[in-house]
């Protein structure tokens, strides 16, 4: 079956900090990958996704690539924010599978 | 206009009560979702609905009973609450199944005492 496994937190950075969160997969099919941030409080927000290898999602400065060779899909910020304290979780899915597998969640807190 | 509205947002109540929790999206939506997220933000996939037939059901207690009335709403009733209940619970609803995000309501945060 499919899953995701990704980088266990919390992390904890100061403001201007590179972040790198990794995740991998296991999948038997060709997967759409997907990132899902979650503010405290709230529930999850989509990201940014790829659908297909070498497609590079990106949103609000995270760039994330979708690697087959490596089955890995890592999420990346040059500089981050306080305002990127979040939880952090890698997600797949595929055409025969009727649910988005999520890994465990990283949680990341950015001190001013 | 939310997308995936769920209510009530909070929800305590005691031991052996029989709660449901309900769950909207206005985007159109053939398959919804029911997740149940624990202390440690771990995410479960409880039950997946495809045009109002059940296709997922993964390994929950029969106490838990979804209900879709219709494609635009998945309900969860829960009978003979146990401690062990208390988690988040969020309904997600996407376009397709596979292949493209789901949206996520705000969540209920279900504690039992």
């Amino acid at each position: 079956g499919n899953s995701v496994t990704q980088m266990e937190g919390p992390v904890t950075l100061s403001e201007e900090a590179f972040l790198t969160i990794n995740c991998t997969y296991t999948a038997t099919g060709y997967p759409s990958l997907f990132w899902y941030v979650q503010y405290p409080g709230e529930g999850l927000q989509l990201l940014l996704k790829a659908t297909k290898a070498d497609d590079k999602g990106s949103n609000k400065g995270f760039e994330a690539t979708y690697r087959k060779e490596t089955t890995s899909f890592h999420l990346e910020k040059g500089s981050v924010q306080v305002s990127d304290s979040a939880v952090y979780f890698c997600a797949l899915s595929d055409q025969d599978d009727y649910k988005l597998s999520f890994g465990a969640g990283t949680t990341v807190t950015v001190r001013a | 206009d939310t997308a995936v509205s769920q209510t009530p947002k909070y929800l305590v109540t005691q031991m052996g009560n029989d709660k449901s929790i309900k769950c909207e999206q206005n985007l159109g939506h053939d398959t919804m979702y029911w997740y149940k997220q624990d202390s440690k933000k771990f995410l479960k996939i409880m039950f997946s609905y495809n045009n109002k037939e059940l296709i997922i059901n993964e390994t929950v207690p029969n106490r838990f009973s979804p209900k879709s009335p219709d494609k635009a709403h998945l309900n969860l009733h829960i009978n003979s609450l146990e401690l062990g209940d208390s988690a988040v619970y969020f309904c997600a609803s996407s376009q397709l199944v596979g292949q493209t995000e789901a949206f996520f309501g705000q969540g209920t945060r279900l504690t039992v005492v």
